[in-house]
């Protein structure tokens, strides 16, 4: 099976302007999870969809939102960016069904805002 | 809310050589699952072992292996004949089942360098 795909991969914005990511998780899979990984705040949950619908949100500001397609793909906007947005950000997909649900990460978009 | 300590920021290893990493959680859950993952410097996280809490035996994979001390709250991460590839950042992660949909929690990571 093909892995957890993430677009674009690097991404160079400035203060002021949205930002939307993609994720499209592993085939089967119909949870997706967002991840901010910072150096100073580590790894942090942004939100989890499943079936086109939010089930868990972190606690960020509602500047970031995400959304589930039919098709499980996922995509997270970021609008009025600020210099501290720039992170790493991880999509995650998780089958739910079976014993085991374990998260597999994508390779990310490192977004860095100017 | 469920926290997770991975209290070694940096850790090295000789090639060839056994490390363990250390991880420590605070839970009020009996039923969840704890992980960890690598992150080479592509920053692809990769799953390297997982377990279930209900499971007394520890988990392993090939070269990794874990101590899973459930009423410590400890799941230490052992790692044996070490190779150069293994270097990266290591994260210990917690995902509880008693409360419905919840999310990885994870540590601050473990920096692992291998010496050759």
């Amino acid at each position: 099976k093909a892995g957890v795909t993430q677009t674009p991969r690097y991404l160079i914005k400035t203060r002021g302007q949205q930002v939307t990511l993609s994720c499209s998780p592993i085939s089967g899979h119909r949870s997706v999870s967002w991840y901010q990984q910072t150096p100073g705040q580590g790894l942090q949950f942004l939100f989890e969809y499943f079936s086109e619908t939010q089930r868990n949100k972190g606690n960020f500001p509602g500047r970031f939102s995400g959304r589930q397609f039919s098709n499980s793909r996922s995509e997270m906007n970021v609008s009025t960016l600020e210099l501290g947005d720039s992170a790493l950000y991880l999509c995650a997909s998780r089958s739910t069904s079976g014993p085991l649900e374990t998260q597999y990460f994508g390779p990310g978009t490192r977004l860095l805002v100017l | 809310a469920q926290t997770v300590t991975q209290s070694q920021p940096e850790m090295s290893v000789q090639e060839a050589e056994t490390v363990t990493l250390s991880c420590t959680y605070d839970t009020s859950e009996s039923d969840y699952y704890l992980f960890w993952y690598k992150q080479p410097p592509s920053r692809q996280m990769i799953l390297v072992i997982r377990q279930e809490a209900y499971k007394q035996q520890n988990a392993t994979e090939n070269r990794f292996s874990v101590n899973f001390q459930k009423a410590a709250k400890s799941f230490s991460l052992k790692i044996s004949d070490s190779q150069l590839g293994d270097a990266a950042m290591y994260f210990c992660a917690y995902r509880g089942l008693n409360s419905g949909n919840t999310p990885l929690v994870f540590g601050k990571g473990t920096r692992l360098s291998v010496i050759a």
